[in-house]
């Protein structure tokens, strides 16, 4: 039984380029979150999504970051116009259900903006 | 708000025991421990839930006291692979068990 897949593991972008980072949960979890975590720190909530709907997004910045979770497919992190501040792991977590079940981490994906 | 770990980090030998803190200003639903080391994902060790209740595996165990918003992890005669960085990530409610606020860490490492 596969973990959380993540992809790339490490994602290189110039200053203005696109980042899509890509998240496939473990097998029979509908429910997907995104972290992002800067060096020595902990882990901050981005945003919550169930298949085709976007939950709580709380802790997305307003502009330049959006994600999905489409019906068929990975669930996608995506930044518009990175900036050097964007650099940092981002982590994707899925579970089975919401209560308190376990959450189950990616690999992460480590994006530089250069 | 984000959680309060104490301490940040601490050095053990093999065999001594540590207890890590995450302490919190606001009234919690649950507690999650995660354990992450250097480059890899956060590995769940445990839940807690409001009521005190305590948890354990192995020689790792956990307590929840709800009067003091606070939570105890407890590493019972650590092992080298025992190193790593705690989280802990905290809920307000069950609604928010999922988007969980997390301490900064604690960096734990165990020598030989």
């Amino acid at each position: 039984n596969a973990g959380v897949m993540q992809n790339p593991r490490h994602l290189v972008r110039r200053r203005g380029q696109e980042a899509r980072l890509r998240c496939s949960p473990m097998k029979g979890h509908s429910h997907v979150y995104w972290y992002r975590q800067l060096p020595e720190e902990g882990l901050k909530f981005m945003v919550y999504l169930q298949k085709e709907n976007i939950i709580d997004e709380s802790g997305m910045p307003k502009e330049r970051f959006s994600a999905e979770f489409p019906k068929e497919g990975p669930s996608i992190l995506r930044i518009q116009q990175v900036v050097r501040g964007d650099s940092a792991a981002y982590f994707c977590a899925s579970s089975r259900g919401v209560g308190n079940t376990e959450a189950f981490f990616g690999q992460g994906t480590r994006l530089t903006v250069v | 708000q984000q959680p309060v770990q104490s301490p940040q980090a601490v050095i053990l030998r093999e065999g001594e025991d540590a207890v890590i803190n995450c302490s919190s200003s606001k009234a919690l639903y649950s507690v999650h421990w995660y354990r992450q080391k250097h480059g890899e994902a956060p590995v769940f060790l445990m839940i807690l839930l409001k009521g005190g209740e305590q948890k354990g595996h192995d020689k790792i165990s956990a307590s929840f006291n709800e009067k003091k918003q606070q939570s105890s992890l407890y590493l019972t005669a650590s092992q080298l692979s025992y190193s790593g960085t705690y989280f802990c990530g905290t809920a307000l409610s069950s609604g928010s068990a999922r988007q969980l606020t997390f301490g900064s860490g604690t960096q734990l490492t165990v020598l030989p």
